[in-house]
């Protein structure tokens, strides 16, 4: 079936860095984007970027600037997300998802939704 | 503005109907998308693009627009439907996508 797996949970002090994993199956990876989400304890979502798993693109929000990096392994069918300069405030549940799409006739078209999501992974940054 | 605001919580009786709201300038341009989340989980997506489901979401789901606010509806609501609501959007204004800051539903 298709799902999003991603790598367990990280413990890391402040200045540190983190890479966090998500592996596709059951679908054509390059056809759909990954975005990676995060949400604070007991906050809501923010998004933090997007990569694109046809060419390598990426777009950031202008929050993590940066400090964060999104790769694409097309050899794997996996999508990484590393985070610099580690702070308590990047404590959070990160969440892998995937840009839905219409295809047509090999056309993929995005429809601005993310319609699956890995299970996330837990950051907590603590000294 | 790249903000999309919604009620912190709203309640409702078992069976009735509930509207959730979601206000921000970005959606004058852009249909809203809606995600539930219960505890502990990660996010499921319900409404995407003119009302439409994904497979395997009930048809009491459903969306609507009109000016900068975009509406989730659930006609009916269950139990099972209890939960956080968010809805999304592209914000041009700062080319990334935005999402709301939460509804928390009570069903009654």
């Amino acid at each position: 079936q298709v799902q999003l797996v991603q790598s367990g949970a990280e413990v890391k002090k402040p200045g540190a860095s983190v890479k966090v994993s998500c592996k596709a199956s059951g679908y054509t990876f390059s056809n759909y984007g990954i975005s990676w989400v995060r949400q604070a304890p007991g906050q809501g979502l923010e998004w933090m970027g997007w990569v694109s798993t046809a060419n390598g693109n990426t777009s950031y929000a202008q929050t993590l600037q940066g400090r964060v990096t999104m790769t694409a392994d097309t050899s794997t069918s996996t999508v990484y997300m590393e985070l610099r300069s580690l702070r308590s405030g990047d404590t959070a549940v990160y969440y892998c998802a995937r840009e839905g799409a219409n295809c047509v006739y090999g056309e993929c078209y995005p429809i601005d939704a993310f319609d699956i999501w890995g299970q996330g992974t837990m950051v907590t940054v603590s000294s | 503005s790249s903000e999309l605001t919604q009620d912190p919580a709203v309640s409702v009786a078992l069976g009735q109907t509930i509207r959730i709201t979601c206000q921000g300038d970005s959606l004058r341009n852009y249909y809203a998308t809606w995600y539930q989340q219960k505890p502990g989980q990660a996010p499921i997506l319900v409404i995407y693009g003119k009302n439409k489901r994904p497979s395997g979401i009930p048809d009491r789901f459903s969306g609507s627009s009109s000016g900068n606010t975009a509406s989730l509806t659930i006609t009916g609501a269950q139990a099972e439907d209890e939960a956080a609501y968010y809805c999304q959007s592209w914000d041009t204004s700062v080319n990334h996508y935005v999402f709301g800051t939460g509804t928390e539903v009570t069903v009654l």
